[in-house]
């Protein structure tokens, strides 16, 4: 089976911008979290879907928001980017379950 | 909420030596404790996991063994090999939520030739 897959891997964009990052789970898999990574946070859950429903959701304010779609690829957005978003985000696919496999991330830097 | 306490940060071991990892978990309705691996420029691989109803679970030179009573849960590497070196995260759920985990801090591993 094919892994995780994220795009894009890589996006530069500027304070109070808004960016949409896309994950596709593997074939099967119909949850989908999504982490951000910081050097000084470390992994931080941001929220997972499952079959289109958002499940939980971490301590992030709204300006982060995700949706699902009905074959599983999830999107997430970021508004009004602020320094603080430049993070390594990453999604995860779970088959409802606890497992969670992890794509190769999205490296955003928000200048 | 569900915090997780990793230690030590850095690790470093020679060739052929056992590394080990310990993490410890606050809430106690934490059932599911993965442990990822993490290289530079990917994701975060799982390695493997272990359930609240297994004391030690075993995979080659990989093992992680379970103290519900105290909390803790540790990772163990044998006969270590230059490839081992990465960054090295524990895990914990909250019990009832599906998807979500709890990161430790990370321990970089560097294994010596």
């Amino acid at each position: 089976k094919a892994g995780v897959t994220q795009t894009p891997r890589y996006l530069i964009k500027t304070r109070g911008q808004q960016v949409t990052l896309s994950c596709s789970p593997i074939s099967g898999h119909r949850s989908v979290s999504w982490y951000q990574q910081t050097p000084g946070q470390g992994l931080q859950f941001l929220f997972e879907y499952f079959s289109e429903t958002q499940r939980n959701k971490g301590n992030f304010p709204g300006r982060f928001s995700g949706r699902q779609f009905s074959n599983s690829r999830s999107e997430m957005n970021v508004s009004t980017l602020e320094l603080g978003d430049s993070a390594l985000y990453l999604c995860a696919s779970g088959d409802g379950n606890n497992e969670q496999f992890f794509g190769p991330g999205t490296r955003l830097t928000v200048l | 909420g569900e915090n997780v306490e990793q230690h030590p940060s850095t690790l470093s071991v020679q060739e052929g030596d056992s590394a080990v990892i310990k993490c410890t978990y606050s809430d106690s309705a934490s059932n599911y404790f993965p442990w990822y691996k993490q290289e530079l420029g990917k994701g975060p691989q799982l390695i493997i996991d272990i359930r609240s109803n297994v004391g030690e679970k075993k995979d080659q030179r990989i093992a992680v063994t379970l103290n519900k009573t105290a909390k803790h849960f540790s990772l163990h590497i044998t006969e270590t090999q230059p490839e081992d070196s990465a960054v090295y995260f524990c895990a914990s759920d909250d019990g009832t939520s599906y998807g979500k985990l709890t990161f430790g801090q990370g321990t970089i591993l560097t294994v010596h030739p």
